[in-house]
């Protein structure tokens, strides 16, 4: 089954730590895409890639980092510098074109104690 | 800038009846893509149907279909026969020049039995 997972599904988290979001897909899309969703909101973008080794902030990237290192794999860490990190957080990936829908996973919820 | 609005925050209708869900969104560009998602409680974004501006022929896909007016940037989702599962948050997207989607915030709707 092509897809896309996240893990962990609830993450806790306290004050003053970072932690990693994971991002695996296996539908061979060239690009990845972290969005962060509070309650009764849309979207917004943290970070995307459109090839490995290479991504680009978002609108809202303070706070957080990314790395590609392998076309499959797109992990988030949220660092003690976010402010306000309790949020739900979805990743995506596509083609690198317009045409292209992009592929959500089933989300993190990410909860700052 | 590129922006999406979403005028209708909340609706609700009985099941079996047709609803609209309004878009309008702002682009200087002459071909792009509009997509609409649906987001159930599971919090899983689904792609619902696809349209691409540079056809006038407005998209369908089963109950869901869309009124794509080019010159007024309007991108209306129209259900027909709604059914409980349609109850839904909706997000109206367009991909830029960077193949990145904006987003609208999201029309929440209910499907009352």
């Amino acid at each position: 089954d092509g897809g896309i997972t996240q893990s962990p599904k609830y993450l806790f988290r306290k004050e003053g730590q970072n932690v990693t979001l994971s991002c695996e897909q296996n539908l061979n899309h060239d690009a990845m895409y972290w969005y962060r969703q509070d309650p009764g909101q849309g979207l917004r973008l943290i970070y995307y890639s459109q090839i490995v080794n290479d991504f680009q902030k978002g609108d809202i990237a303070e706070g957080y980092s990314v790395s590609r290192e392998k076309k499959e794999s797109f992990p988030l860490t949220v660092t003690s510098a976010q402010k306000n990190p309790t949020a739900f957080y979805l990743c995506a990936s596509s083609i690198s074109s317009p045409r292209g829908e992009q592929f959500f996973g089933p989300g993190t919820r990410l909860t700052v104690l | 800038a590129q922006t999406v609005t979403q005028s209708q925050p909340e609706m609700s209708v009985q099941e079996a009846e047709t609803v609209t869900l309004s878009c309008t969104y702002d682009t200087s560009e002459s071909n792009y893509y509009l997509f609409w998602y649906k987001q159930p409680p599971s919090r899983q974004m689904i792609l619902v149907i696809r349209q691409e501006a540079y056809k006038q022929q407005n998209a369908t896909e089963n109950r869901f279909s869309v009124n794509f007016q080019k010159a007024a940037k309007s991108f209306s989702l129209k259900i027909s026969d709604s059914q409980l599962g349609d109850t839904a948050m909706y997000f109206c997207a367009f991909t830029d020049s960077n193949y990145q989607l904006i987003w609208g915030a999201g029309t929440k709707l209910i499907i009352k039995p």
